[in-house]
């Protein structure tokens, strides 16, 4: 009963460093996706999966790179992290595409502060 | 970005009273979903509906999908102290795969 994994749950890094968040889901969704969370900010979306093989940006996708690595898994990395990156990040997944239902279903979130 | 108006911003309720709150939007969409988020928790969806007009159940909670597919409705009967939290909506248009989401309405129950 797992639905969408994400690790790690919290994570510290100073400005410069590189890290890759995880993300994980076992119900045969072909669309995945990157949210970042800010207070008074809403969801953006930084990249998404339509499906196994393909990305494409989002809203906010500079800092960030992707990989859809398979059809269950999904990577967001940042390659020279900076403090306005600091959020609240969460992978989500969808059969949308797949069997026409937009049920979007959130992972707990993978809590990031750049210092 | 593109977000959905949503009211109530925020709402202070008595455990026991009812809420509403809903969602609009300039354009028009094939899916409305509803998400309750809890403090350091990921967003939970609740109701999904798909049709114009439908109206859809989860226990206490009742959602509408409005008949101009440009706005939803989520009601909370017999409120308890549990249903503390942000409530949002997102919706999805046809043939695309990005949601756009509410700006979320927080709600507050004194027991």
């Amino acid at each position: 009963n797992a639905g969408v994994t994400q690790t790690p749950k919290f994570q510290v890094l100073k400005t410069g460093q590189s890290m890759t968040l995880q993300c994980a889901q076992d119900m045969n969704h072909n669309s995945m996706y990157w949210y970042r969370q800010d207070p008074g900010m809403g969801l953006r979306l930084i990249y998404y999966s339509a499906s196994e093989g393909t990305t494409d940006k989002g809203e906010v996708p500079n800092g960030y790179n992707v990989s859809r690595l398979n059809k269950r898994e999904f990577s967001l990395r940042l390659e020279s992290a900076a403090p306005s990156q600091t959020s609240v990040y969460f992978c989500a997944s969808s059969a949308q595409g797949q069997a026409n239902t937009g049920e979007l279903f959130f992972g707990e979130g993978s809590r990031l502060t750049v210092l | 970005g593109q977000q959905l108006n949503q009211s109530p911003q925020s709402m202070f309720i008595q455990e026991g009273e009812d809420v509403s709150m809903n969602c609009t939007s300039s354009s028009i969409f094939n899916t409305w979903l509803w998400y309750k988020q809890d403090p350091g928790e990921g967003p939970v969806l609740l109701i999904a509906l798909y049709k114009a007009g439908e109206l859809t159940s989860n226990g206490r909670l009742t959602a509408q999908f409005g008949i101009t597919r440009k706005d939803s409705f989520l009601n909370i009967s017999a409120s308890i102290p549990s249903d503390v939290g942000i409530y949002f909506c997102a919706g999805l248009r046809v043939g695309t795969y990005k949601y756009i989401f509410g700006t979320g309405t927080r709600l507050k129950v004194l027991a």
